[in-house]
């Protein structure tokens, strides 16, 4: 069964720019999950989708960062503009509907903000 | 604030020994723990959970420890392996419908041989 795919692996921008980073979750799993891990410090959630709804987007910075997940299958997450402490390690994860609390990670996008 | 977190931040075990790492959690609404396990540029890995209503729980090589009443999680590995050098997260899921897990700051594990 293929995992979680994440691209790109790796971005370099200047603040201020715009940046994309694009999941593909195990399929069949209808929950995704994007979060950001900073250097040194364990993952924190950013948002969460059941299908194409969004479940929980409470600690996601809502002025640069959005997410969408059009067709309930991939999603994309956006930063515009970016700032220096974006930097981190964005990780997209899935779930099945049976089980929604075991996620799933891919290796993640790697971010630096210059 | 995180509501889950390790005890330390470095554990240093003989290969061959057992490790064991801790956690503790300050939500008691919690009713869901998992372990996971990061290697160097990738995602976390899913190791072991535990319900709410368990005490223990045993998989390959590893068992988690959960004691309700002092908030604490324990992961133990039994004869550590090269292989089992990462860094060690427990995550809690906090009920009220969204699944999304809270992680703690992480544990990283040296296996020296």
């Amino acid at each position: 069964e293929a995992g979680v795919a994440q691209s790109p692996r790796y971005k370099i921008i200047e603040k201020r720019q715009s940046v994309a980073f694009w999941c593909n979750p195990i399929s069949g799993h209808a929950t995704l999950y994007w979060y950001q891990q900073i250097l040194g410090q364990g993952p924190k959630l950013l948002i969460q989708f059941q299908n194409n709804g969004v479940v929980d987007d409470s600690q996601l910075p809502k002025d640069r960062f959005s997410a969408e997940r059009l067709k309930g299958v991939d999603s994309t997450l956006k930063i515009q503009p970016a700032k220096l402490e974006d930097s981190a390690v964005y990780l997209c994860a899935s779930s099945q509907m049976g089980e929604p609390k075991k996620l799933f990670f891919g290796s993640g996008t790697q971010l630096s903000v210059l | 604030g995180e509501s889950v977190g390790l005890h330390l931040p470095t554990l240093s075990v003989q290969e061959g020994d057992n490790s064991i790492i801790n956690c503790a959690y300050s939500n008691s609404a919690s009713d869901y723990f998992i372990w996971y396990k990061q290697e160097s540029g990738k995602g976390p890995q899913f190791i072991i959970d535990i319900r709410s209503n368990m005490d223990k729980r045993q998989g390959q090589r590893v068992t988690v420890l959960l004691n309700k009443t002092v908030k604490h999680l324990s992961l133990q590995i039994a004869a550590t392996q090269p292989g089992d050098s990462a860094v060690y997260f427990c995550a809690e899921n906090r009920g009220g419908g969204a699944d999304g897990l809270t992680f703690g700051k992480g544990t990283h594990l040296i296996i020296q041989p």
